[in-house]
């Protein structure tokens, strides 16, 4: 079991704006870490989407934010679109951690 | 421009070792941790280990026994071995590239900004 959790998968239809949570685990790591989101589309390499809670790297529409709280991560993804289908990870570095990269078991996005 | 390419065989006998290396083009190889991460068919993304341009390295803890990695600066490349490979370890494997930034109260942190298109690979005899 990840020290991230998400929800295994989230809908929505064309337009609609969408949230993908990322929680951390107290127990294990502190509250004070910064998450990244990659975007995975089919058949295809993860790609960056949003690192330290909330910075788009160059090219990524601002249709994408991301949002962290204590423990609790979020993505999300406004006016979605059909290309926005994909699996989403959320990912820590914590070098307190036995396995200081971890990733989210991953959320998949479906547009209805 | 960034690009990373996985490279080896496809296809590797129970028991016997995984080999794969990542070649890097565009950019720097220092100052950046070098990693690989793996997915199991329909599965979710595991870390399995990082080196620094130095050599150092960070393995999962759950892999660390099976796993070796080295790099060759001269050739901008890194390498991973993963020996008495089971069918479990059926995999896409990605070579990633992170790079760092700090948070607010100093500590470094870690994410992966450049990916490989990936490599499957099948274990079976």
């Amino acid at each position: 079991q990840s020290v991230l959790t998400q929800p295994p998968s989230v809908s929505g239809a064309p337009g609609q704006r969408v949230t993908i949570s990322c929680i951390g685990s107290s127990s294990h790591i502190g509250a004070d870490f910064d998450v990244h989101w990659y975007q995975q589309l089919p058949g295809t390499a993860p790609k960056l989407l949003i690192y330290a809670n909330n910075v788009r790297p160059s090219g990524v529409p601002d249709r994408f934010s991301g949002s962290k709280s204590g423990t609790s991560a979020s993505l999300a993804i406004t006016g979605l679109q059909g290309e926005d289908e994909a699996d989403y990870y959320c990912q820590t570095y914590d070098s307190s951690l036995s396995d200081p990269w971890v990733f989210g078991g991953g959320t998949k996005l479906t547009v209805l | 421009q960034v690009q990373l390419q996985e490279s080896g065989p496809g296809l590797v006998k129970p028991s016997e070792t995984l080999s794969l290396t990542c070649t890097v083009s565009g950019g720097s190889f220092s100052v950046y941790y070098w990693s690989w991460i793996r997915q199991p068919p329909g599965k979710g993304l595991e870390w399995i280990g990082s080196i620094f341009h130095s050599g150092s390295t960070n393995y999962n803890p759950s892999l660390k026994s099976r796993v070796s990695m080295s790099v060759d600066t001269s050739v901008n490349q890194f390498s991973l071995k993963l020996s008495s490979v089971t069918a479990a370890d059926t995999a896409t494997y990605y070579c990633a590239r992170a790079d760092h930034s700090y948070d607010s109260s100093g500590s470094r942190y870690y994410y992966f900004d450049y990916w490989g298109q990936g490599s499957l690979v099948s274990v079976s005899s």
